[in-house]
């Protein structure tokens, strides 16, 4: 089945203590992305990947980092998390060609203390 | 700033009705205008999609106006059902990849019974 999925899907953690949400496609899709879901704000683009090794800012960077060593995979890494990290995080994934359907995930709530 | 005006934020219907979900925007270098459905607990999915240069198009009960000149689209969803129940969020894209889409902060839809 064409997915994208993430773990963990709910997170509880503390200021500070450095986390990875992960995320993998099996689409061989080209791009993927980062996006955060408050209430209110809609979702907005935290960073974003055309392909191996080539990573981009989105609209709210500040206080994430990521990586994409392989094509499938794309981490979302919190090196010291905040309590306004709290948040709904999605993954998506498409195949990068213009006016491609975005795939998300399923999600991973995120509560920082 | 908010590049797509979404509105209104929540809307409530009786089964049958037909909710419309307007978007603004300023950004004339848009060009690809998707909408994506939410259910709770899952993902975004895309639902419909326009380009600029029809002014309809529909998708079973799904219908996107679009006004190129006043700059706003809408989603219609005709013979509404309990199931439509989501949160919608428009959308658009400029010329250079589906990395930088751009969603509005979401319309709750409720369709009562």
């Amino acid at each position: 089945e064409a997915q994208v999925t993430q773990n963990p899907r709910y997170l509880i953690t503390v200021t500070g203590k450095k986390l990875t949400v992960t995320c993998s496609q099996n689409m061989n899709h080209e791009y993927m992305s980062w996006y955060r879901q408050d209430p209110g704000l809609g979702l907005r683009q935290i960073y974003y990947s055309m392909n191996v090794e080539v990573t981009d800012k989105g609209d709210v960077p500040e206080g994430y980092k990521v990586s994409r060593k392989e094509k499938r995979n794309f981490p979302l890494i919190l090196e010291s998390p905040s309590p306004n990290q709290t948040s709904l995080y999605f993954c998506a994934s498409s195949l990068g060609d213009y006016y491609n359907e975005q795939f998300f995930g399923p999600g991973t709530r995120l509560t920082v203390l | 700033q908010q590049q797509v005006k979404q509105s209104p934020q929540s809307l409530i219907v009786q089964k049958g009705g037909i909710p419309i979900i307007n978007c603004a925007y300023e950004n004339t270098a848009f060009d690809y205008f998707p909408w994506y459905q939410q259910f709770p607990g899952k993902g975004p999915a895309l639902l419909i999609a326009i380009r600029p240069d029809v002014s309809e198009k529909k998708e079973g009960r799904f219908t996107i106006s679009f006004n190129k000149s006043a700059k706003q689209f809408s989603l219609h969803i005709m013979d509404s059902q309990p199931g439509d129940s989501a949160t919608y969020f428009c959308a658009a894209l400029t010329q250079g990849g589906s990395e930088k889409l751009v969603f509005g902060k979401g319309t709750k839809l409720t369709v009562n019974p």
